[in-house]
């Protein structure tokens, strides 16, 4: 099955903008999805398909794919964006769908 | 408003059952594939697997860990989903979502989550 590879944690100053990686071979056949997950509280989904948003979902979020690599950017991070982001896709080889192991966001 | 409502989450011992529902509203369920996803404490998501709507098939995919194990069924007229745990393991411990799944015949992306329930293997 497939993997998919995220930086643990990266910080970001308030105001700036932060650019959260996702490698793994699937990408290369399939658009990631991004969850945005706040601690106790059940993951939202922020990013989906080529750079689609859920409505609701700030246009300050992006998405971008490319080769085997999918980034979620945040362009003017705020303090309420301080949470785990996972990234999915779907597994190349069987009918499974496989998640990053997630990253903590901290805004400084 | 959509809402994903699970249920049956508690303290069991190893090797024992649970069931888990998720009732559903505020879309068309029985036109919805729908997946669960499993967190298990301090780490990341897992999916768990994934069931179809009827019309394409209403049959199911599992992740390896818990193929054999686990099995999700649906049923339309009440809105609601379940997955039957069975053989549980203390690494089965973990907080069950219940997701609609925007897949059709294959899993995908999850765009409505419930607030999940959470699954306790212990002696």
């Amino acid at each position: 099955s497939s993997e998919l590879t995220q930086d643990p944690a990266v910080s970001v100053a308030l105001g700036q903008t932060v650019t959260i990686t996702c490698q793994g071979d699937s990408l290369r056949s399939y658009y990631a999805g991004w969850y945005q997950q706040k601690p106790g509280q059940a993951p939202v989904l922020v990013i989906y398909l080529k750079n689609t948003r859920p409505s609701g979902i700030p246009d300050r979020f992006s998405g971008f794919n490319s080769g085997n690599k999918a980034s979620l950017t945040i362009t003017g991070a705020q303090a309420e964006d301080e949470a785990d982001y996972y990234c999915n896709s779907r597994d190349n080889s069987d009918n499974h769908v496989v998640f990053g192991g997630g990253t903590k966001l901290t805004v400084l | 408003e959509v809402q994903l409502v699970e249920s049956g989450g508690g303290l069991v011992q190893p090797g024992r059952s649970l069931r888990l529902s998720c009732t559903a509203s505020g879309f068309n369920f029985g036109d919805s594939a729908m997946s669960w996803v499993r967190q298990a404490p301090g780490k990341g998501l897992e999916w768990v697997g994934f069931i179809r709507s009827k019309a394409y098939g209403g049959t199911t995919e599992y992740a390896a860990s818990v193929k054999g194990r686990f099995t999700i069924s649906r049923d339309d007229s009440k809105n609601t989903a379940y997955l039957q745990v069975n053989s549980l393991k203390t690494e089965d411990t973990a907080v069950y979502f219940c997701t609609r799944d925007q897949g059709t015949s294959r899993p995908y992306y999850f765009d409505y989550w419930g607030l999940g329930a959470l699954v306790t293997v212990s002696s």
